[in-house]
């Protein structure tokens, strides 16, 4: 089935740092492919996404690149904040299927 | 103004009870979504509705009910709860079926004791 997998948590950065989320996919067809980002005590906001392959979403400094030959989608941004600290989710909607699969979270800390 | 709001925000109770969250959309959307996340943040969708019917239904004890007395709300209702049901319900909608955006609501923390 349907899968994303993504790096392990927490990531800590210091402000300014450069920031990568590493996330992978399986999926059959071509599937839709996003960032959620969730802060303490809040539900997941959407970040970006990305349709069809070679796209590049883009949000609030954040980038991703959907690649489909590395079936991968990871997560950057040039310079992060303290105020970037939350959990990062990658996530997939396969073309005809009718539910977000989410991965399993990057907790992000940024010291100020 | 929120936009998809559930109650209540904490829900802590005993084993065996039955309880209930509520979840409501003010976005016209037609799409209702239940998530569980668990203490390591894994998000896995438990079930959907569209237009009040239901259309996923995952691999979920049938303790668990939901139920859809209109478009805007999906409520979920939990029998005989268990340790293993604490986690945090997200509610979620999206404008139709498939549709790539889901807007979320701000969880409910339930922790059976």
């Amino acid at each position: 089935g349907d899968s994303v997998t993504q790096m392990e948590g927490p990531v800590t950065l210091s402000e300014e740092a450069f920031l990568t989320i590493n996330c992978t996919y399986t999926a059959t067809g071509y599937p839709s492919l996003f960032w959620y980002v969730q802060y303490p005590g809040e539900g997941l906001q959407l970040l970006l996404k990305a349709t069809k392959a070679d796209d590049k979403g883009s949000n609030k400094g954040f980038e991703a690149t959907y690649r489909k030959e590395t079936t991968s989608f990871h997560l950057e941004k040039g310079s992060v904040q303290v105020s970037d600290s939350a959990v990062y989710f990658c996530a997939l909607l396969n073309t005809g299927g009718f539910k977000t699969i989410f991965g399993a979270g990057t907790r992000l800390f940024v010291k100020a | 103004d929120t936009a998809v709001s559930q109650t209540p925000k904490y829900l802590v109770t005993q084993m065996g009870n039955d309880k209930s969250i509520k979840c409501e959309q003010n976005l016209g959307h037609d799409t209702m979504y239940w998530y569980k996340q668990d203490s390591k943040k894994f998000l896995k969708i438990m079930f959907s509705y569209n237009n009040k019917e239901l259309i996923i239904n995952e691999t979920v004890p049938n303790r668990f009910s939901p139920k859809s007395p209109d478009k805007a709300h999906l409520n979920l209702h939990i029998n005989s709860l268990e340790l293993g049901d604490s986690a945090v319900y997200f509610c979620a909608s999206s404008r139709r079926q498939g549709d790539e955006k889901l807007f979320f609501g701000s969880g409910t923390q339930l922790s059976v004791l």
